[in-house]
């Protein structure tokens, strides 16, 4: 079983919908949980970290985790055509990151 | 200044030419780290600095020779490369290498290379 598991899309929605991200992990060892935005031929942007279960919100974008279940979400509100990058979940033992293979999501005006 | 900058953006090289990748930091951080990434593929993780010292290599080849000559400064020495190396390598940085909830990594644009 790999640690992290990611649906790599491709993922197309219309401007303004609801976007829904998600990953599974299956290492106890995760202390750390965050997403990343990674536009084409650029290197990865964090967007969002938590270390706790529950929902953390910042603008139009909400992480979700659940540690029971060992899956996190990440919610983009009002989808804009520049949202649209790969995200890659990622997750951190406090010595090594490890990351999902990214979704690729395009927003259509 | 929360910027990690990578020099050169591309690089175009035969595989019996020497090369480096150089990474800059001025966060303070203490640990950085290098990742290929190839595309459609996640990062992945070949080296991590902690305060200067080599602390995790990830049994990369030993045509790829990591160096960190202070504490803003990492560079990645290539020598005799294969085309299959060809990727984004990504240079990031971050507080230290023990958890801890600043312990973000922030990520360089990455330089694209290419083996001929």
């Amino acid at each position: 079983q790999k640690e992290v598991e990611q649906d790599p899309g491709p993922l197309s929605v219309p401007e303004g919908a609801i976007v829904s991200l998600n990953c599974t992990y299956s290492n106890s060892a995760f202390q750390y949980f965050m997403w990343y935005r990674q536009y084409s031929r650029k290197g990865p942007e964090l967007l969002m970290y938590t270390y706790s279960s529950g929902n953390k919100e910042d603008g139009r974008f909400t992480a979700q985790v659940d540690k029971s279940s060992k899956y996190i979400s990440l919610f983009i509100r009002d989808s804009q055509p520049s949202d649209s990058a790969t995200y890659l979940c990622a997750f951190n033992t406090g010595n090594q990151f490890y990351f999902g293979t990214g979704t690729s999501l395009t927003v259509i005006p | 200044d929360t910027e990690v900058t990578q020099t050169p953006k591309h690089l175009v090289m035969g595989m019996t030419n020497k090369k480096s990748l150089k990474c800059e930091q001025h966060m303070g951080h203490r640990a950085m780290y290098w990742y290929k990434q190839k595309a459609k593929k996640p990062p992945e993780l070949m080296f991590v600095y902690s305060y200067e010292k080599l602390s995790i290599n990830e049994s990369v080849p030993s045509r790829f020779s990591p160096e960190c000559p202070n504490s803003s400064l990492l560079n990645l020495h290539l020598h005799a490369l294969q085309p299959e190396d060809s990727a984004l390598y990504l240079c990031a940085s971050s507080q230290d290498v023990p958890a801890g909830v600043d312990n973000e990594q922030f990520f360089g644009p990455g330089t694209r290379l290419t083996v001929l």
